[in-house]
């Protein structure tokens, strides 16, 4: 059971430089979600997949795309990295409609400098 | 939106003892309340959930109490041991819309043996 898979697992990026988030799962849920965790500061959504073919802004989408690929994978891209965006990317997936269990990856941890 | 508050940032307790996080939520709305444990280096994964209309649920050493007319719910974890150090979130999201959970910041437990 492979669940949600985040690549990678690891990246360093030059400020200006650009870079993709890869996430997929394989649970055939609706909703994916995209989140950022910095110390102190919990869980905060960049953005979400309510479903195949519809993205939204979370909390924080400021500097980020996104895309759903598929109903499997949702993409989180930064055009510019900034200092600002060093952070551990997590990806996340659950039912669509539901109050119910959301399943997350291993994470992203981004370092820009 | 919904804002979740979550106390204390950091726990220290020895081996046996018990240990209690609280967390209170603004959104009357909301009615599932999920607890993840996050180990390092990994994503949160669900150790107990419970649903507006249950005051409390436990599974073994670990309870969740819900107190709705004070919008506010605990996680209990009785006879700590230290592989239950980790950091522990509180969300919490209602029904409606899409079911985006909110979290808090997020709590560092550590049992000392």
């Amino acid at each position: 059971n492979a669940g949600v898979t985040q690549t990678p697992k690891f990246q360093v990026l030059k400020t200006g430089q650009s870079m993709t988030l890869q996430c997929a799962q394989d649970m055939n849920h609706n909703s994916m979600y995209w989140y950022r965790q910095d110390p102190g500061m919990g869980l905060r959504l960049i953005y979400y997949s309510a479903s195949e073919g519809t993205t939204d802004k979370g909390e924080v989408p400021n500097g980020y795309n996104v895309s759903r690929l598929n109903k499997r994978e949702f993409s989180l891209r930064l055009e510019s990295a900034a200092p600002s965006q060093t952070s551990v990317y997590f990806c996340a997936s659950k039912e669509g409609n539901a109050n119910t269990e959301a399943f997350f990856g291993q994470g992203t941890r981004l370092t820009v400098v | 939106g919904e804002n979740v508050e979550q106390h204390p940032s950091t726990l220290s307790v020895q081996e046996g003892d018990s240990a209690v996080i609280k967390c209170t939520y603004s959104d009357s709305a909301s009615n599932y309340f999920p607890w993840y444990k996050q180990e390092l280096g990994k994503g949160p994964q669900l150790i107990i959930d419970i649903r507006s209309n249950v005051g409390e649920k436990k599974d073994q050493r670990i309870a969740v109490t819900l107190n709705k007319t004070a919008k506010h719910f605990s996680l209990h974890i009785t006879e700590t041991q230290p592989e239950d150090s980790a950091v522990y979130f509180c969300a919490a999201s209602k029904s409606g819309g899409s079911y985006i959970p909110t979290f808090g910041r997020g709590t560092s437990l550590i049992v000392h043996p």
